[in-house]
């Protein structure tokens, strides 16, 4: 159990596009994800909590018009990208809590999504 | 405000030697939770261990192993016979229950683990 998949696993794209990203918690119901951003060789730093039914709550810094966050259903967040530059390449990497007694408290994360932005 | 870190940005070894990585935190609350998570070159962040606060027993699965002690707010993972297998970038991190801020976490630097036949 607490599987969570990502799709695409890669994406590369023309500055001014937008990429939708998806997460999907698989075999079971997260209505809270969470989205990281890695850049090379450094940290995870956490970017929004998506919440199902509700707004996104955005960490500081980050801009939530630019990267839109969907939490349609209790299995699927979506992170858009608006608009990227280059400077949005990344790894963007969520994660769900898992479900159940005992396994609340730990995230389970996603493959990511390699992000390269020309 | 709480923190984490990782002292150690590389460490390299020959298979088969134990290593420590070493965790050190920071938390005003007094219920809190510990992670270790390790990422392969792929890039997956694999979940490896949580603690939580009240929990001080030090745990042993397999080579691997964990000492947390909260008079000196560490949590280090030492690895037996380490393998190249093993050769990874280990996260440790840091959560506030659910209920509280609703579990998200704060990672350290990170340890980039390179294991040598």
């Amino acid at each position: 159990g607490a599987v969570v998949s990502q799709h695409p696993s890669w994406v590369i794209c023309k500055s001014g596009t937008s990429v939708k990203i998806e997460c999907r918690s698989l075999d079971f119901q997260a209505t809270t994800m969470f989205w990281y951003r890695q850049f090379p060789k450094q940290s995870l730093m956490l970017m929004a909590t998506s919440n199902e039914g509700s707004k996104a709550t955005y960490e500081q810094g980050v801009e939530k018009d630019k990267f839109l966050i969907n939490h349609a259903s209790l299995t699927l967040s979506t992170l858009t990208v608006t608009s990227a530059h280059p400077e949005d390449s990344s790894f963007y990497i969520c994660s769900a809590p898992g479900q159940g007694l005992g396994y609340q408290e730990t995230q389970y994360f996603g493959p990511g999504t390699r992000l390269l932005v020309l | 405000a709480q923190k984490v870190t990782q002292a150690q940005t590389e460490i390299s070894v020959v298979e088969k030697e134990d290593v420590t990585l070493d965790c050190v935190y920071e938390t005003r609350d007094t219920t809190y939770y510990l992670f270790w998570y390790k990422q392969p070159p792929s890039g997956e962040l694999v979940f490896l261990i949580r603690r939580n606060s009240f929990d001080e027993q030090n745990e042993i699965s397999g080579r691997y192993s964990w000492n947390f002690q909260k008079s000196t707010s560490s949590f280090n993972f030492t690895i037996t016979a380490s393998q190249v297998v093993d050769s990874a970038v280990y996260f440790c991190a840091l959560s506030e229950p659910l209920y509280n801020q609703g579990g998200k976490l704060i990672f350290g630097q990170g340890t980039e683990l390179s294991v040598k036949p």
